[in-house]
């Protein structure tokens, strides 16, 4: 069954560091997110991606963060210079997109990237 | 603004029913899903209503009411695999595709033997 693949599964970095989370969606999807979670709290939305260009992006997704789809198959979310409340797991996902009145739209999400700035 | 409600915590025991319900106020909605997720792990899609009413996948429902900003979900015939966080997640976008998830807080659920 087709998944979200996202690597490194732990990325340790300095505060002040450049940091790149990398996903592969699903292949024949069409929208693509970052969410984050900080330890113990929900799930938060940061950006989303359609037709290469950011479609959607959340008050967290400041200057400092960057997403592009180099190819036809990665999705990348840079950050610029970490600080230490950026360390979270980070979450890719990826929807299809479908056409008519109703739509699910089920975005799937990939194991996710745990960032620890020290 | 936005916000999702949801119980912090439910416990059962193996073989119960137990229902999460979550109350949301958000600016757009195109639907409400519904997310498990074990230890930090990712989450993994449910299920989602779109319009009022039931939907049943096996042991779990999910139910919408539009007009009151609720929904819950029903898990059946508890298992200890079900122990996990469920997190209802509100739907908005531009139109009918895509769209960001705006989630709730989650519900730690324990199951009993």
């Amino acid at each position: 069954e087709p998944e979200v693949t996202q690597t490194p599964s732990h990325q340790v970095t300095q505060m002040g560091q450049e940091v790149i989370l990398r996903c592969v969606p699903i292949s024949n999807h069409l929208y693509f997110y970052w969410y984050r979670q900080i330890l113990g709290q929900k799930v938060e939305f940061l950006v989303s991606f359609y037709n290469n260009e950011i479609s959607e992006k959340s008050e967290i997704f400041d200057d400092q963060f960057s997403v592009e789809r180099p190819d036809g198959s990665n999705f990348t979310l840079k950050i610029r210079s970490t600080k230490l409340e950026d360390s979270a797991m980070y979450f890719c996902a990826s929807s299809g997109g479908t056409s008519g009145t109703i739509s699910t739209d089920t975005q799937y999400f990939g194991p996710g990237t745990r960032l620890t700035v020290l | 603004g936005q916000s999702l409600e949801q119980p912090s915590e439910v416990t059962a025991v193996e073989g119960a029913i137990v229902q999460i319900n979550c109350t949301y106020q958000t600016s757009g909605f195109y639907g409400l899903s519904w997310y498990q997720q074990h230890d930090g792990g990712a989450p993994t899609f449910l299920s989602y209503n779109a319009l009022d009413g039931l939907e049943e996948t096996g042991r779990f429902s999910s139910f919408l009411s539009r007009s009151d900003s609720y929904g819950y979900l029903l898990l059946q015939e508890l298992q200890m695999k079900d122990s996990a966080s469920y997190f209802c997640a509100v739907r908005e976008g531009k139109d009918n595709q895509g769209g960001k998830l705006i989630f709730g807080q989650g519900t730690e659920l324990s199951v009993k033997p």
